[in-house]
């Protein structure tokens, strides 16, 4: 199946820092990822969806400026949380979106962020 | 953005059991998407349904997709430890277009 990358998969980080998370496609083109948050036990929460070579689209009640995602290339998405603080600690995952024929999405293995 | 209502919410089963979950919707999705996610990782994919009324399967587990394109199935034969974890259905309306999620079905197989 097709491989989905995140780095890091574990960040502690001071209040106020900001953290970057990358999100790569490595055995094909995704046009399209997705950055979602998971809350323990709970259902994946999209926050936005990456598009490459444009402006991502973000989910209501998510701020565009807290979480920035970048979406440089067609394998290479990042999400940075700026100034962050501890409730924006949570596990953070990523996902492509491949078209090939038919529409699969994958998803990365997660970046657990832990702001003191 | 829609949801998908996902059932059972959480299973506590024999190893050895069989499983069934389901997944509906009250739109219409051209695609099912059926994940398996264990603690502090990303979901990983098992199965893709791509066809109203399709049946596929994936060693012990099988997946379909309702003929009324509203809903999906996933069951799981002959339970082992090794299958605790989170179920997520994800459906997509139109090719192109975002996966919406179920809310999870959390499995636990007693030995």
């Amino acid at each position: 199946g097709a491989v989905v990358s995140q780095h890091p998969s574990r960040v502690i980080c001071k209040s106020g820092t900001s953290v970057k998370i990358e999100c790569r496609s490595l055995d094909f083109q995704a046009t399209t990822m997705f950055w979602y948050r998971q809350f323990p036990k709970k259902s994946l929460m999209l926050m936005a969806t990456s598009n490459e070579g444009s402006k991502a689209t973000y989910e209501q009640g998510v701020e565009k400026d807290k979480f920035l995602i970048n979406h440089a290339s067609l394998t290479l998405s990042t999400l940075t949380v700026t100034s962050a603080h501890p409730e924006d600690s949570s596990f953070y995952i990523c996902s492509a979106h491949r078209l090939a024929g038919t529409d699969t999405q994958y998803f990365g293995p997660g970046t657990r962020l832990t702001v003191l | 953005g829609q949801q998908l209502n996902q059932s059972p919410q959480s299973m506590f089963i024999q190893e050895g059991e069989d499983v069934s979950m389901n997944c509906t919707s009250s739109s219409i999705f051209n695609t099912w998407l059926w994940y398996k996610q264990d603690p502090g990782e990303g979901p990983v994919l098992l199965i893709a349904l791509y066809k109203a009324g399709e049946l596929t399967s994936n060693g012990r587990l099988t997946a379909q997709f309702g003929i009324t394109r509203k809903d999906s199935f996933l069951n799981i034969s002959a339970s082992i430890p090794s299958d605790v974890g989170i179920y997520f259905c994800a459906g997509q309306q139109n090719t192109g277009n975002q996966f919406y999620f179920g809310t999870g079905t959390s499995l636990t197989v007693i030995p």
